[in-house]
Order: structure tokens, then sequence, then C-alpha cells
């Protein structure tokens, strides 16, 4: 069975630009999370999707967003990108919704804002 | 709100030699605690999760996590390392009471193995 995939690995953008990430979970799970790891701040929860709908949102600005379609792949959202935004973007993927449900991560999506 | 503290940013052991990773949680119920592993440029694999059925959990590739409520801990050990465990490690805590798919990470560990 394929694992979680992301595209694209590796991403270059200028502030001020926006930039879309996607994830494709594991088929048949239908929650995804997003998570964002930098040195500085570690891996941190950006939201999570369930049934094309968010379920659970972090601490982050409104300049990031997502969605899930209907074959529970998931894209993010970075409108007018800063600087700070350059991290490792990863994407996770359960079967269910529910605590202690095993996420299943993908390598992720390393962005660089310029 | 829920969290963990990995103590130690950076453990080195010999080849051969015990390694020990160890977390603390912090929770007002009972928690659902995982371990990730880390490769460069990589995702996050789990080894192990513990979600109150038994408090010694074992895991992939030698590993296995003991569940001490009493000193809220959960220490990832490895009875000898080997080279390709060289990585960084994750803990991180769900929270049982509504908090859905998301988890929690510490502070990750550096984990370096020597010959």
């Amino acid at each position: 069975k394929a694992g979680v995939t992301q595209t694209p690995r590796y991403l270059i953008k200028t502030r001020g630009q926006q930039v879309t990430l996607s994830c494709s979970p594991i088929s048949g799970h239908r929650s995804v999370s997003w998570y964002q790891q930098t040195p500085g701040q570690g891996l941190q929860f950006l939201f999570e999707y369930f049934s094309e709908t968010q379920r659970n949102k972090g601490n982050f600005p409104g300049r990031f967003s997502g969605r899930q379609f209907s074959n529970s792949r998931s894209e993010m959202n970075v409108s007018t990108l800063e600087l700070g935004d350059s991290a490792l973007y990863l994407c996770a993927s359960s079967t269910r919704q529910g605590a202690g449900t095993e996420a299943f991560f993908g390598q992720g999506t390393r962005l660089t804002v310029v | 709100a829920q969290s963990v503290t990995q103590l130690g940013s950076h453990v080195s052991v010999s080849e051969g030699a015990l390694v020990l990773l160890r977390c603390n949680y912090s929770s007002s119920v009972p928690p659902y605690l995982f371990w990730y592993v880390q490769y460069p440029n990589q995702g996050l694999q789990l080894l192990l999760k513990y979600t109150s059925a038994a408090t010694l959990v074992k895991g992939i590739n030698g590993f296995e996590a003991e569940f001490k409520k009493s000193e809220t801990s959960f220490h990832l050990t490895k009875p000898s390392a080997h080279m390709s465990d060289a990585a960084e490690y994750f803990c991180a805590v769900s929270d049982p009471a509504g908090g859905g798919n998301k988890l929690t990470f510490g502070t990750g560990t550096q984990l370096k193995v020597e010959l």
C-alpha cells in the first residue's frame, strides 16, 4: 500500500507570494493533519481535516488555510509568505478521527521563502 | 493543556550500549503517548504508542517504552544501540478529551551512535 505522498518535495518562494502544498493520504484514510517543523519552534500542529471538514486548528495566523477533497486528498495554502514561514511542512493521515489513532507521515515539503 | 518534555536534546551512546531517551508528560487525564523517529530529510515514523492497554509497550526495531503514571514518564529504551538508530526521536501526546488526531510533540532528542 502506498504511503502518504506530499508534493512538491522542495519549493522556493519569494516573500509576499502564496503557495499551495498537496497531500495524498494512504488509501482508505479519511483524516489528514498538517504540521510545521522549524528548528526554533519544533513540530507544531496546523490543522486537521476529516470528511472534508476542518475538525481542529492550531495557533497559526489566518494566512494558513487548508481544505480536504472528497477523495481525502488535502491541500494547504499559505498566503503573503514571510521569511519565518520557511519550514518543513508535514502531512499525516489516519484511518479515523480520535485520540490514540496512529498517524502516518509523509516525507514533507521543504518550503524556503527568500 | 497536554504537553511532553524531552530531557536532553542530544544523547550519544556507543554501538551496543543501552539507549535511554527520556520523556515526561503533563496531563490531567490518562493520555495517549507516542514515540516517533525522524531520519534526515524524512518524515516521521511511528516507533510505538501507549493507549492504556499495557504499561510496557514494544515497538519496531527493538525499541520499547514503559508508561509510569507515578513518575509521569514514558521513556524510550533499546538494549543495544546500532549505527542505524542514529536519528532524531520525538515523544508526542494526544488528548483523549476531544483533541482529535492532534499530536503535541516534544522538542526532540538527537541520538548519536558511535563506534
